[in-house]
């Protein structure tokens, strides 16, 4: 079945510091790829989508691109900001579902 | 903003007592779903609906029932809650043509 592997967190960065986050997948065919996030006390967000390998997503400063080579989607941002702290979800498309990641939190201190 | 309103935010209530959760949507979606959030499992798809009667289990179902007698109100009920259902619950919804989910608020349930 689909699954999602995403880096482990908490992850705390200084402020104007690069942000990766990784994210591989294991699904067959070829799904779409998402990046949401969730703000303390929130729901969660679409942040950006891919929907075929290659495609670059980006929103906000963040990018991540669909490589089916290595089966990864990993969220990049080059300088990130405290209010970028939140936590961080992958997400994979098929079948009239998403199948999510554990999700990775982000803290980004002064 | 994708017109997704959940009720109650928040709940307390006892092991053994029925809980209903209900989601509300503006937009006249097919798609509505329900997933529950837990440190160190992400989002977990409970119950989903593809329009109104039509339902199907997700990964973690036991426990939990769903009904849709509206296109825009997908309710989830716990029976008899359990501790083990303390949790966060989301309802999303996807507009027919594309992947993308948007999600509520979200409804903070705590199972004494």
């Amino acid at each position: 079945g689909n699954s999602v592997t995403q880096m482990e967190g908490p992850v705390t960065l200084s402020e104007e510091a690069f942000l990766t986050i990784n994210c591989t997948y294991t699904a067959t065919g070829y799904p779409s790829l998402f990046w949401y996030v969730q703000y303390p006390g929130e729901g969660l967000q679409l942040l950006l989508k891919a929907t075929k390998a290659d495609d670059k997503g980006s929103n906000k400063g963040f990018e991540a691109t669909y490589r089916k080579e290595t089966t990864s989607f990993h969220l990049e941002k080059g300088s990130v900001q405290v209010s970028d702290s939140a936590v961080y979800f992958c997400a994979l498309g098929g079948g009239n579902k998403l199948t999510f990641g554990t999700g990775t939190q982000l803290k980004v201190e002064l | 903003d994708a017109g997704i309103t959940q009720s109650p935010r928040h709940k307390v209530t006892e092991t053994g007592t029925p809980v209903t959760l209900r989601c509300h949507q503006t937009e006249n979606h097919r798609y509505m779903y329900w997933y529950r959030q837990d440190p160190g499992h992400g989002l977990r798809l409970i119950h989903y609906s593809y329009g109104v009667k039509d339902t199907d289990k997700g990964e973690v179902s036991d426990g939990y029932s769903v009904s849709r007698s509206k296109t825009e109100d997908f309710l989830l009920t716990l029976e008899s809650a359990t501790s083990s259902q303390t949790s966060v619950y989301f309802c999303a919804i996807r507009p027919g043509t594309q992947e993308t989910q948007y999600f509520g608020p979200g409804t903070r349930l705590l199972v004494l």
